[in-house]
């Protein structure tokens, strides 16, 4: 079993959609978690950053649930440049980080 | 000026060949890192360094090797490439939690 896991997708939705991805981690020494944004041929840079106490930013809301090892990134009104991979990462102690394989989602006019 | 640059930013090279690649930083960064990423595996390390003749393995390292020249610089080797390291590599560097990642090198062992 991977370490941290996620629906591959693809997400298609329309324009101004709300969409949703989860992501479970089995390791429940992980310390934080971290949503990182991957655009085709290109780097995965940091979205945002998820504790205990979730976090938004503007249209993007992640939560954390450790209860039962799981986070999500929520997007509202979807635009077309939301279009990416979106990559579910673990901090483990070690200054390790532990990437999910990816979720893409596709936004449509 | 990008602050973590990867050379080449693609290679083609054919089995057993030695290759090398580059990576370097202009974050001051001491800690960096080198993955590989498969199409639905994600991304997965093969070595990492949190300073300058630290070296410690990753989940992947068999078929890798590194070298910690100095703080900035990083490399990456593949002593005798083979089809399966066909891949997309990417370096990181890192001060705290947040990694940052060069543009990436896409190589293709033939």
């Amino acid at each position: 079993r991977k370490e941290v896991e996620q629906d591959p997708g693809p997400f298609n939705v329309p324009e101004g959609a709300t969409v949703a991805f989860n992501c479970t981690y089995s390791n429940s020494a992980s310390q934080s978690f971290f949503w990182y944004r991957q655009d085709c041929r290109k780097e995965p840079k940091l979205l945002m950053s998820v504790y205990s106490s979730g976090n938004e930013d503007g249209r993007f809301t992640a939560q954390l649930n450790r209860a039962s090892q799981y986070i999500s990134l929520l997007i509202r009104d979807s635009k077309l440049s939301d279009s990416a991979t979106y990559l579910c990462v673990a901090y483990n102690a070690g200054n390790m980080l532990t990437f999910g394989g990816g979720t893409r989602l596709m936004v449509k006019p | 000026d990008a602050d973590v640059t990867q050379t080449p930013r693609n290679r083609i090279t054919k089995t057993g060949k030695r290759i090398m690649l580059e990576c370097s930083q202009t974050k001051g960064h001491d800690r960096m890192y080198w993955y590989r990423q498969d199409p639905g595996l994600g991304l997965r390390l093969i070595y990492y360094s949190f300073d300058v003749k630290d070296i410690n393995k990753g989940e992947i390292s068999d078929g890798y090797s590194v070298s910690r020249q100095a703080q900035a610089k990083f490399s990456l080797s593949l002593e005798s490439a083979i089809p399966n390291q066909t891949a997309l590599y990417f370096c990181a560097t890192s001060s705290s939690e947040t990694q940052y990642f060069g543009p990436g090198t896409r190589l293709l062992v033939l």
